[in-house]
């Protein structure tokens, strides 16, 4: 089957814009992260969704950065006001949320974004 | 709060050389630990994990044992192939709540034929 889709895999824009990145998660999977991996901080959690519960935002690093997940599947990350160290490989994942705890996370290819 | 440190790198042998690459964690309770590797221009894939004291993940010849008592989670591979050439990334979840993944900072493994 398909497995995560993210959309654009290469973003080039100017400091002070807007950009919107997008992730299709795995069909039927409830949870869905963000990552960002950059040079200086390797992969760094973003954000966390799961059903219908309100998202754990504790690795946003500034509040520039907001995500949100329509009808529990596609995923926007927002980054306003874009900044030259937003530049980074933005990685989204998805996974089942069974009882027992954690499943496999599978990722998506990422959007590489450089900010200039 | 969750920690993991991973070798650094990066690491260059020959080809059919022993493989070690040491993966060491912090972490409150009982965390899962995983290895995941990105092989040049692909994403993260998950190539073994392990959710318990002394259970070991295996694939593909890549092995680990997940070690409470010395909260490590080495990878190993006996014979490495060109193919393995890639960089690799510890990782843990605490299971509790949220299970996002803290990750190493990697290491590139280059195999030389």
């Amino acid at each position: 089957g398909a497995g995560v889709s993210q959309s654009p895999s290469n973003k080039v824009t100017e400091k002070g814009k807007d950009v919107e990145l997008r992730c299709d998660p795995i069909s039927g999977h409830t949870a869905l992260y963000w990552y960002r991996q950059s040079l200086g901080q390797g992969l760094e959690f973003l954000i966390y969704f799961q059903g219908n519960s309100a998202p754990d935002k504790s690795g946003l690093p500034s509040d520039r950065f907001s995500a949100e997940r329509t009808g529990g599947s596609v995923s926007t990350l927002t980054i306003q006001r874009t900044q030259q160290e937003d530049s980074a490989v933005y990685l989204c994942a998805s996974s089942l949320v069974l009882a027992g705890g954690q499943e496999t996370q599978y990722f998506g290819p990422g959007t590489r974004l450089l900010v200039l | 709060g969750n920690s993991v440190t991973q070798m650094e790198g990066p690491v260059t042998l020959s080809e059919e050389a022993f493989l070690t690459i040491n993966c060491t964690y912090t972490a409150t309770g009982y965390p899962s630990l995983f290895w995941y590797v990105q092989y040049p221009g692909e994403g993260l894939q998950l190539l073994l994990k392990a959710t318990k004291a002394d259970d070991k993940g295996s694939n593909k010849g890549f092995e680990a044992t997940y070690r409470k008592e010395t909260t490590s989670f080495h990878l190993e591979k006996g014979s490495v192939q060109v193919s393995d050439s890639a960089v690799y990334f510890c990782a843990l979840c605490s299971n509790f709540g949220n299970e996002k993944l803290t990750f190493g900072t990697g290491t590139r493994l280059t195999i030389i034929p």
